[in-house]
C-alpha cells in the first residue's frame, strides 16, 4: 500500500523558514518523481515544486522560485521542501504527491501539513 | 503559464442525474489532462489521467473527453459520495497548473 506522510508544518513568522518532510512507503521511491502541491484556506490547488526520481531535475512555481528548495533522500524514501523567506500568502496545507511516470500528474497524495505564516 | 478555466464554478445536481464539468486551457495541452476529486478535509484523489483513462478503482460512471484546449468530465449518474469539488490539471507544460475547481452540490 502506497503511503505518504507529511510533517514539519506549523506557525512561523513572516520572513522565517520551515522544512517539510514527506515519508513514503509502498513503492519504489527512487523511480518516481515527487511533488509538493499546496492549498490556501478555502482556495484551490496550486502546484509548488517537483523533483525527478534521481533528484537531478527540479522545477518550481514562479511564486516560490528562489525561496523554496525541493530535495529528496532516496536512501530514506523521503521528500523535503525547504521554505525560506516565508510570506503570509504561503499559508496553506502542503501536500506531497507522487507522480507515476514521466507524465506529471499525481496518483497518490499525502494527508497534508498546515503551514501558517503570521506574526 | 497555461491558465486552466473550469466552468461552472458550482453545479447543482439531483442524485441520479448526469453532471457535465468543463475545463478549458489557454493553449493546447494535447491530451495531458487529469481530473481530481476533493471532499472536505481530505486530500485530492486522482480520477482521470491522459484525458480519458480512469485511475485505479474509479467507477465507470466517471468519464473524460476532449483534446487540445477543451475537456469534459462527465459523471453519468450522481451518487451521494460524488458530491465534491473537482479540479482539472494540465501536465503538458511547466509550470503545472490546476483549474479553479467546480463544486458539485446537491440540488
Amino acid at each position: 500500500e502506497v503511503q505518504l506522510l507529511e510533517s514539519g508544518g506549523g506557525l512561523v513568522q513572516p520572513g522565517g523558514s520551515l522544512r517539510l518532510s514527506c515519508a513514503t512507503s509502498g513503492f519504489t521511491f527512487s523511480s518516481c518523481a515527487m511533488n509538493w502541491v499546496r492549498q490556501a484556506p478555502g482556495k484551490g490547488l496550486e502546484w509548488v515544486s517537483g523533483i525527478s526520481g534521481s533528484g537531478g531535475s527540479t522545477n518550481y512555481a514562479d511564486s516560490v522560485k528562489g525561496r523554496f528548495v525541493i530535495s529528496r533522500d532516496n536512501s530514506k524514501n523521503t521528500l523535503f521542501l525547504q521554505m525560506n523567506s516565508l510570506r503570509a500568502e504561503d499559508t496553506a496545507v502542503y501536500y506531497c504527491a507522487k507522480t507515476p511516470s514521466s507524465h506529471y500528474y499525481f496518483d497518490y497524495w499525502g494527508q497534508g501539513t498546515l503551514v501558517t505564516v503570521s506574526s | 503559464e497555461i491558465v486552466m478555466t473550469q466552468s461552472p464554478a458550482t453545479l447543482s445536481v439531483s442524485p441520479g442525474e448526469r453532471a457535465t464539468l468543463s475545463c478549458r486551457a489557454s493553449q493546447s495541452v494535447s491530451s495531458n489532462l487529469a481530473w481530481y476529486q476533493q471532499k472536505p478535509g481530505q486530500a485530492p484523489r486522482l480520477l482521470i489521467y491522459g484525458t480519458f483513462t480512469r485511475a485505479t478503482g474509479i467507477p465507470a460512471s466517471f468519464s473524460g473527453s476532449g483534446s487540445g484546449t477543451e475537456f469534459t468530465l462527465t459523471i453519468s449518474s450522481l451518487q451521494s459520495e460524488d458530491f465534491a469539488v473537482y479540479y482539472c490539471q494540465q501536465y503538458n507544460n511547466w509550470p503545472l497548473t490546476f483549474g479553479g475547481g467546480t463544486k458539485v452540490e446537491i440540488k
